[in-house]
């Protein structure tokens, strides 16, 4: 079935510095979809990107669609500790919707004080 | 408070013993579904349900089973468990299958 892949798979960095991380699928996506999960609790959306192309900021956060609609990445620029955290993209074959959405294995942040 | 809720947190039972899951929420949500989430998996849908009475197979709907009676509720139901569906559940929902969707706070299981 269709898969994504995540990387890093897990990072480590310095409060303040800028973070980068990306999604890759075998297939095409129409829909791509950002979330953050703390520990013991469920994902929250961070952004939802619906054109290839598109760019998106939600505060410190920039994401965006990438052209061939088989990618997407997130920035997270000057992190803070409150950024701990497993980041996850999520990609649907669909326009908008989350049906038949998959979603990459995970990035986990941890952010040094 | 728009919440999702589920019960129960944590359960642990045996192969066999048939168990159910709720969830709940109180948003007046048409758009409910149900996710595993494993180690170096990610989430997994496993079916959802676009309003009463309307329900769908997800990634992994295998050894489960959903109802939609009313439009707060969606319970899973695993019939028979076995040890591989030992996981941690999420109950999600949202206004329709196009707008954010709302996760509930998870439920831990192991099958023994």
């Amino acid at each position: 079935g269709q898969q994504l892949n995540q990387s890093p798979q897990s990072m480590f960095i310095q409060e303040g510095e800028d973070v980068s991380m990306n999604c890759t699928s075998s297939s095409i996506f129409n829909t791509w979809l950002w979330y953050k999960q703390d520990p013991g609790e469920g994902p929250v959306l961070l952004i939802a990107l619906y054109k290839a192309g598109e760019l998106t900021s939600n505060g410190r956060l920039t994401a965006q669609f990438g052209i061939t609609r088989k990618d997407s990445f997130l920035n997270i620029s000057a992190s803070i500790p409150s950024d701990v955290g497993i980041y996850f993209c999520a990609g649907s074959p669909m326009k908008t919707s989350y049906d038949k959405v998959i979603f990459g294995p995970g990035t986990s942040l941890s952010v040094i004080p | 408070e728009a919440q999702v809720t589920q019960n129960p947190r944590y359960l642990i039972t045996v192969t066999g013993k048939k168990l159910t899951v709720t969830c709940s929420q109180n948003m007046n949500h048409e758009y409910m579904s149900w996710y595993r989430q494993d180690p170096g998996l990610g989430l997994r849908q496993i079916y959802y349900s676009m309003n009463v009475e309307v329900t769908d197979k997800g990634d992994v709907p295998e050894g489960y089973k959903v109802s939609r009676k009313e439009k707060r509720n969606f319970p899973l139901i695993l019939e028979s468990p076995s040890p591989n569906q030992t996981s941690l559940y999420f109950c999600a929902s949202s206004w329709d299958r196009e707008e954010t969707q709302y996760f509930g706070p998870g439920t831990r299981l192991l099958v023994l």
